[in-house]
Protein backbone atom coordinates (compact mmCIF):
# COMPACT_ATOMS: atom_id res chain seq x y z
CA UNK A 1 0.00 0.00 0.00
CA UNK A 2 1.34 3.41 -0.69
CA UNK A 3 0.31 6.99 -0.54
CA UNK A 4 0.90 11.00 -1.16
CA UNK A 5 0.15 13.59 1.49
CA UNK A 6 0.84 16.98 0.01
CA UNK A 7 0.57 19.55 2.54
CA UNK A 8 -1.14 22.79 1.82
CA UNK A 9 -3.32 22.79 -1.40
CA UNK A 10 -2.49 26.37 -2.49
CA UNK A 11 0.92 27.92 -1.60
CA UNK A 12 1.73 31.85 -2.49
CA UNK A 13 5.23 32.88 -3.44
CA UNK A 14 6.48 36.54 -4.62
CA UNK A 15 8.23 36.27 -7.27
CA UNK A 16 12.04 35.64 -7.10
CA UNK A 17 11.64 34.05 -3.35
CA UNK A 18 12.06 30.32 -2.40
CA UNK A 19 9.34 27.98 -3.68
CA UNK A 20 9.00 24.76 -1.30
CA UNK A 21 6.28 22.64 -1.67
CA UNK A 22 6.01 19.89 0.57
CA UNK A 23 5.18 16.10 0.44
CA UNK A 24 5.18 12.90 2.19
CA UNK A 25 4.51 9.50 1.73
CA UNK A 26 3.86 6.05 2.77
CA UNK A 27 4.94 3.12 1.49
CA UNK A 28 5.15 -0.37 2.23
CA UNK A 29 8.31 -1.05 0.15
CA UNK A 30 11.21 1.13 -1.49
CA UNK A 31 9.73 3.74 -3.03
CA UNK A 32 10.28 6.01 -6.50
CA UNK A 33 9.06 9.47 -5.83
CA UNK A 34 8.23 11.68 -8.23
CA UNK A 35 6.95 15.60 -8.83
CA UNK A 36 4.81 16.61 -11.82
CA UNK A 37 3.63 19.81 -12.69
CA UNK A 38 0.58 20.17 -14.55
CA UNK A 39 -0.08 23.95 -16.37
CA UNK A 40 -3.94 25.09 -17.23
CA UNK A 41 -5.45 22.51 -19.55
CA UNK A 42 -2.90 20.72 -20.30
CA UNK A 43 -1.41 17.09 -19.17
CA UNK A 44 1.52 15.98 -16.91
CA UNK A 45 5.02 17.17 -17.45
CA UNK A 46 7.58 15.34 -15.05
CA UNK A 47 9.93 17.53 -13.29
CA UNK A 48 11.87 15.01 -11.42
CA UNK A 49 12.57 11.79 -9.93
CA UNK A 50 13.78 9.89 -7.37
CA UNK A 51 14.58 6.18 -7.69
CA UNK A 52 17.78 5.45 -6.10
CA UNK A 53 21.19 6.59 -5.15
CA UNK A 54 21.89 10.09 -5.14
CA UNK A 55 19.31 11.61 -2.75
CA UNK A 56 19.35 14.79 -3.53
CA UNK A 57 17.35 14.88 -7.41
CA UNK A 58 17.39 17.68 -9.46
CA UNK A 59 14.83 18.58 -12.15
CA UNK A 60 14.28 20.90 -14.76
CA UNK A 61 13.45 24.46 -14.65
CA UNK A 62 15.47 25.10 -11.58
CA UNK A 63 13.73 22.71 -9.31
CA UNK A 64 15.35 20.12 -7.07
CA UNK A 65 14.07 17.52 -4.45
CA UNK A 66 15.52 15.63 -1.77
CA UNK A 67 14.41 12.10 -0.66
CA UNK A 68 14.90 11.74 3.46
CA UNK A 69 13.61 8.18 4.04
CA UNK A 70 13.59 8.86 7.99
CA UNK A 71 11.22 11.36 7.63
CA UNK A 72 9.17 9.64 5.27
CA UNK A 73 9.44 13.06 2.99
CA UNK A 74 10.26 14.40 -0.96
CA UNK A 75 9.75 18.10 -0.32
CA UNK A 76 10.47 20.19 -4.05
CA UNK A 77 12.18 23.52 -4.21
CA UNK A 78 13.70 26.40 -6.31
CA UNK A 79 15.79 28.78 -4.99
CA UNK A 80 13.89 31.75 -6.92
CA UNK A 81 10.37 31.44 -8.02
CA UNK A 82 9.21 32.89 -12.05
CA UNK A 83 5.96 33.91 -12.93
CA UNK A 84 6.33 30.75 -15.30
CA UNK A 85 5.94 28.48 -12.36
CA UNK A 86 2.75 29.12 -11.56
CA UNK A 87 1.11 25.89 -11.98
CA UNK A 88 -0.48 23.06 -10.23
CA UNK A 89 2.24 20.41 -8.59
CA UNK A 90 1.98 16.41 -8.01
CA UNK A 91 4.00 14.39 -6.13
CA UNK A 92 3.77 11.12 -6.49
CA UNK A 93 4.79 7.60 -4.97
CA UNK A 94 5.08 4.02 -6.54
CA UNK A 95 6.95 0.83 -6.09
CA UNK A 96 10.20 0.22 -7.07
CA UNK A 97 11.35 -2.41 -9.08
CA UNK A 98 8.92 -3.79 -11.25
CA UNK A 99 6.46 -1.87 -12.82
CA UNK A 100 3.48 -0.84 -10.21
CA UNK A 101 0.99 1.49 -10.64
CA UNK A 102 1.85 5.44 -9.52
CA UNK A 103 -0.17 6.94 -6.72
CA UNK A 104 -0.39 10.48 -6.84
CA UNK A 105 -1.14 13.17 -3.94
CA UNK A 106 -4.00 15.82 -4.12
CA UNK A 107 -1.63 18.73 -5.41
CA UNK A 108 -0.74 22.12 -4.28
CA UNK A 109 -1.57 25.08 -6.74
CA UNK A 110 1.41 27.42 -6.83
CA UNK A 111 0.69 30.92 -6.95
CA UNK A 112 3.47 33.97 -8.36
CA UNK A 113 2.89 37.13 -7.17
CA UNK A 114 5.05 39.99 -8.73
CA UNK B 1 9.46 12.34 -31.47
CA UNK B 2 5.68 12.50 -30.94
CA UNK B 3 4.17 12.73 -27.92
CA UNK B 4 0.92 11.45 -26.32
CA UNK B 5 -1.90 11.84 -28.04
CA UNK B 6 -5.55 12.20 -26.45
CA UNK B 7 -8.45 11.99 -28.76
CA UNK B 8 -11.05 13.75 -28.27
CA UNK B 9 -9.72 16.49 -26.66
CA UNK B 10 -13.31 17.41 -25.25
CA UNK B 11 -16.60 15.90 -24.74
CA UNK B 12 -20.52 16.52 -23.93
CA UNK B 13 -22.58 13.91 -23.47
CA UNK B 14 -25.74 12.82 -21.16
CA UNK B 15 -26.44 10.73 -18.61
CA UNK B 16 -26.65 7.32 -19.14
CA UNK B 17 -25.09 6.87 -22.42
CA UNK B 18 -21.84 5.58 -23.41
CA UNK B 19 -18.43 7.34 -24.50
CA UNK B 20 -15.12 5.87 -26.12
CA UNK B 21 -12.17 7.83 -25.48
CA UNK B 22 -8.68 7.29 -27.41
CA UNK B 23 -5.05 7.52 -26.46
CA UNK B 24 -2.02 6.99 -29.06
CA UNK B 25 1.39 6.18 -26.88
CA UNK B 26 4.67 7.53 -27.84
CA UNK B 27 6.24 5.13 -30.35
CA UNK B 28 7.71 2.22 -28.78
CA UNK B 29 5.57 2.61 -25.40
CA UNK B 30 4.12 -0.80 -24.82
CA UNK B 31 2.32 0.88 -21.68
CA UNK B 32 -1.03 2.72 -21.41
CA UNK B 33 -1.98 4.06 -17.89
CA UNK B 34 -5.93 5.81 -17.88
CA UNK B 35 -6.32 8.50 -14.78
CA UNK B 36 -9.00 10.50 -13.73
CA UNK B 37 -8.51 13.74 -12.52
CA UNK B 38 -11.37 16.00 -10.73
CA UNK B 39 -11.27 18.79 -8.38
CA UNK B 40 -12.57 16.49 -5.45
CA UNK B 41 -10.54 13.51 -5.74
CA UNK B 42 -7.26 14.34 -7.41
CA UNK B 43 -6.08 11.91 -9.90
CA UNK B 44 -7.32 8.80 -9.51
CA UNK B 45 -5.64 5.13 -11.48
CA UNK B 46 -8.19 3.74 -13.48
CA UNK B 47 -5.90 1.13 -15.16
CA UNK B 48 -2.95 -0.12 -16.83
CA UNK B 49 -2.66 -1.88 -20.10
CA UNK B 50 0.50 -3.44 -20.93
CA UNK B 51 1.06 -5.90 -24.56
CA UNK B 52 -2.76 -5.59 -24.60
CA UNK B 53 -3.43 -7.10 -21.40
CA UNK B 54 -4.49 -5.51 -18.59
CA UNK B 55 -1.48 -5.06 -15.51
CA UNK B 56 -3.31 -2.92 -13.25
CA UNK B 57 -6.54 -1.96 -11.96
CA UNK B 58 -7.63 1.14 -9.68
CA UNK B 59 -11.00 0.64 -7.34
CA UNK B 60 -13.31 2.41 -10.19
CA UNK B 61 -17.01 0.08 -10.97
CA UNK B 62 -17.22 -1.91 -14.05
CA UNK B 63 -18.39 0.83 -16.28
CA UNK B 64 -15.08 1.89 -16.59
CA UNK B 65 -13.17 -0.71 -19.34
CA UNK B 66 -10.66 -0.78 -21.18
CA UNK B 67 -8.66 -2.12 -23.86
CA UNK B 68 -5.54 -2.05 -25.88
CA UNK B 69 -4.69 -3.30 -29.31
CA UNK B 70 -2.02 -4.64 -31.15
CA UNK B 71 0.06 -1.34 -31.63
CA UNK B 72 -0.04 -0.34 -27.62
CA UNK B 73 -2.80 2.18 -28.87
CA UNK B 74 -5.57 2.06 -25.76
CA UNK B 75 -9.15 3.03 -25.75
CA UNK B 76 -11.21 3.49 -22.60
CA UNK B 77 -14.92 2.91 -22.38
CA UNK B 78 -17.80 4.15 -19.82
CA UNK B 79 -20.99 2.88 -20.11
CA UNK B 80 -23.85 4.54 -18.53
CA UNK B 81 -22.35 7.43 -18.01
CA UNK B 82 -23.11 9.64 -14.16
CA UNK B 83 -23.45 13.38 -13.54
CA UNK B 84 -19.86 12.36 -11.50
CA UNK B 85 -17.94 10.70 -14.25
CA UNK B 86 -17.55 14.69 -15.24
CA UNK B 87 -13.51 15.20 -15.09
CA UNK B 88 -10.44 14.66 -16.96
CA UNK B 89 -9.33 11.40 -18.37
CA UNK B 90 -5.31 11.63 -18.35
CA UNK B 91 -3.43 8.76 -20.67
CA UNK B 92 0.21 7.77 -19.79
CA UNK B 93 2.35 5.74 -21.71
CA UNK B 94 5.72 4.35 -20.66
CA UNK B 95 8.29 1.63 -21.68
CA UNK B 96 6.38 -0.25 -18.78
CA UNK B 97 9.53 -2.68 -18.20
CA UNK B 98 9.77 -0.99 -15.02
CA UNK B 99 12.90 0.10 -12.79
CA UNK B 100 14.44 2.74 -12.31
CA UNK B 101 14.64 4.53 -16.16
CA UNK B 102 10.88 3.74 -16.72
CA UNK B 103 8.56 6.91 -16.84
CA UNK B 104 5.14 7.79 -17.41
CA UNK B 105 4.37 10.69 -20.45
CA UNK B 106 1.16 12.20 -20.15
CA UNK B 107 -1.38 12.91 -22.64
CA UNK B 108 -3.44 16.49 -22.77
CA UNK B 109 -6.26 14.74 -21.63
CA UNK B 110 -9.66 14.31 -22.43
CA UNK B 111 -12.53 16.88 -20.50
CA UNK B 112 -15.52 14.70 -20.75
CA UNK B 113 -18.61 16.92 -19.20
CA UNK B 114 -21.96 14.93 -18.71
CA UNK B 115 -25.17 16.85 -18.31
Amino acid sequence: AQSVTQLGSHVSVSEGALVLLRCNYSSSVPPYLFWYVQYPNQGLQLLLKYTTGATLVKGINGFEAEFKKSETSFHLTKPSAHMSDAAEYFCAVSGAGGYQKVTFGTGTKLQVIP
Amino acid sequence: KAGVTQTPRYLIKTRGQQVTLSCSPISGHRSVSWYQQTPGQGLQFLFEYFSETQRNKGNFPGRFSGRQFSNSRSEMNVSTLELGDSALYLCASSFGAGGSTDTQYFGPGTRLTVL
